[in-house]
Formats: C-alpha cells, sequence, structure tokens
C-alpha cells in the first residue's frame, strides 16, 4: 500500500520561502505515476498546486506565477515542494499525492501538514 | 480554467436516504472527473474516477455518472459513515481544478 507523509516547518515568514517534503513507502516514485502537491484553505478550497514524473517533467499551476518547484529525489524516494515569496494568502493544509496520469486524478494522499504564513 | 460548481453546498439527510450531488462544469470534460469524500482533519479520499468507475474499496452504495459539462455522484443508502463532505475534480485539462464541496449533515 502506497504511503505518503508531508514534513516541513509549520510557520514561514512573508516574502520567504515555503518548503515540504514528501517521503513515499510502499512504492519507488521510479516506477510510474504522476507525484503532486495540493493545498486546501476554507476560502478557497482544494487547489492543485504542481505535479512531476520521475524524470523531472512538471506541470505546475499557472495561478502560482511560477513559485512553485518540485525537486525530486530518487535515492530517497522523496520529492519536495518548494513555493517562493509567500504571503498569508498561501496559509493552507499542503498534501502531497500520487496521480493517476500527467492531468489526471488524486489516488493517494499524504495526510497533510498545516503552513501559517506570518511574521 | 476550467470552473466546477456543485449543488448543494449543504445537504440534510438522515441514515438511509437516497442523496445525490450534481458537479457543473464550465466547459465539457467528457468523463474526466473524479470524486472524493472528505472527513474532517483527514485527506480527501478517492471514491469514483472517470465519472462512473468505483474505486477498489469504496462500497457499492457509492456511484457516479454524467458526461461532457453534468455529472452526479449518488449515495443509494445514506450510512453513518457517509456524513462527509465531498468534492469533485476535472483533470480534462490543467490546470485540474476542484468543485467547491458539498456537506452531507445530519437532518
Amino acid at each position: 500500500q502506497v504511503q505518503l507523509q508531508e514534513s516541513g516547518p509549520g510557520l514561514v515568514k512573508p516574502s520567504e520561502t515555503l518548503s515540504l517534503t514528501c517521503s513515499v513507502s510502499g512504492y519507488s516514485i521510479t516506477t510510474g505515476y504522476y507525484w503532486g502537491w495540493l493545498r486546501q484553505t476554507p476560502v478557497k478550497g482544494l487547489e492543485w498546486l504542481g505535479s512531476i514524473f520521475h524524470s523531472g517533467t512538471t506541470y505546475d499551476n499557472p495561478s502560482l506565477k511560477s513559485r512553485v518547484s518540485i525537486p525530486i529525489d530518487t535515492s530517497k524516494n522523496q520529492f519536495s515542494l518548494r513555493l517562493s515569496h509567500v504571503t498569508a494568502a498561501d496559509t493552507a493544509v499542503y498534501y502531497c499525492a500520487r496521480i493517476w496520469g500527467a492531468s489526471g486524478y488524486v489516488e493517494f494522499w499524504g495526510q497533510g501538514t498545516p503552513v501559517t504564513v506570518s511574521s | 480554467d476550467i470552473q466546477l460548481t456543485q449543488s448543494p453546498s449543504t445537504l440534510p439527510a438522515s441514515v438511509g436516504d437516497r442523496v445525490s450531488i450534481t458537479c457543473r462544469a464550465s466547459e465539457s470534460i467528457t468523463m474526466w472527473l473524479a470524486w472524493y469524500q472528505q472527513k474532517p482533519g483527514k485527506a480527501p479520499n478517492l471514491l469514483i474516477y472517470k465519472a462512473s468507475s468505483l474505486q477498489s474499496g469504496v462500497p457499492s452504495r457509492f456511484s457516479g455518472a454524467g458526461s461532457g459539462t453534468e455529472f452526479t455522484l449518488t449515495i443509494s443508502s445514506l450510512q453513518p459513515d457517509d456524513f462527509a463532505a465531498y468534492y469533485c475534480q476535472q483533470y480534462r485539462t490543467f490546470p485540474l481544478t476542484f468543485g467547491g464541496g458539498t456537506k452531507v449533515e445530519i437532518k
């Protein structure tokens, strides 16, 4: 059974870069599938941030204006989220996920990690 | 971006009821729609993909229907474990987008 676990700071200062890591167990990320990040807020609901394939192919949400990058570390079976120049609007619960297909549905979700942007 | 509108936003219901939730897309997404269930403090859980395909392990009382711009999630006989929020998601094109959610609550 695939399991995903997010880790990283729960508090980030405005204008800094939010960094989270997703550790995957029960499946090798180099075998296939896309791996992605989503977030959820009471106001905007669920929002897809971006996805990556183990080859390095990435897709990201244009609404984030190129602030997103998703590094992947196949040796550790992990992928990460880097969201630059954060503001209070980036306060959310962040989820990592396994996505079926390049543009697909979310088969497996991490448990989610709350991140607050505040000075 | 493709907008998804769910209705109703809140659905009061009782155990044993047949309930339906609608998701309307701002343009055709053919069959590329998924449904999720989310309970408080938990991640969403995939119920249905490709509009009507039941994810493995999901009870058969859940079903999905529709194509194009209008879709429905139906629970044939509501169980106590089904009181939760439900979301639709389109994956015809990037960016992937979600509906605003429907909360099924105890009447």
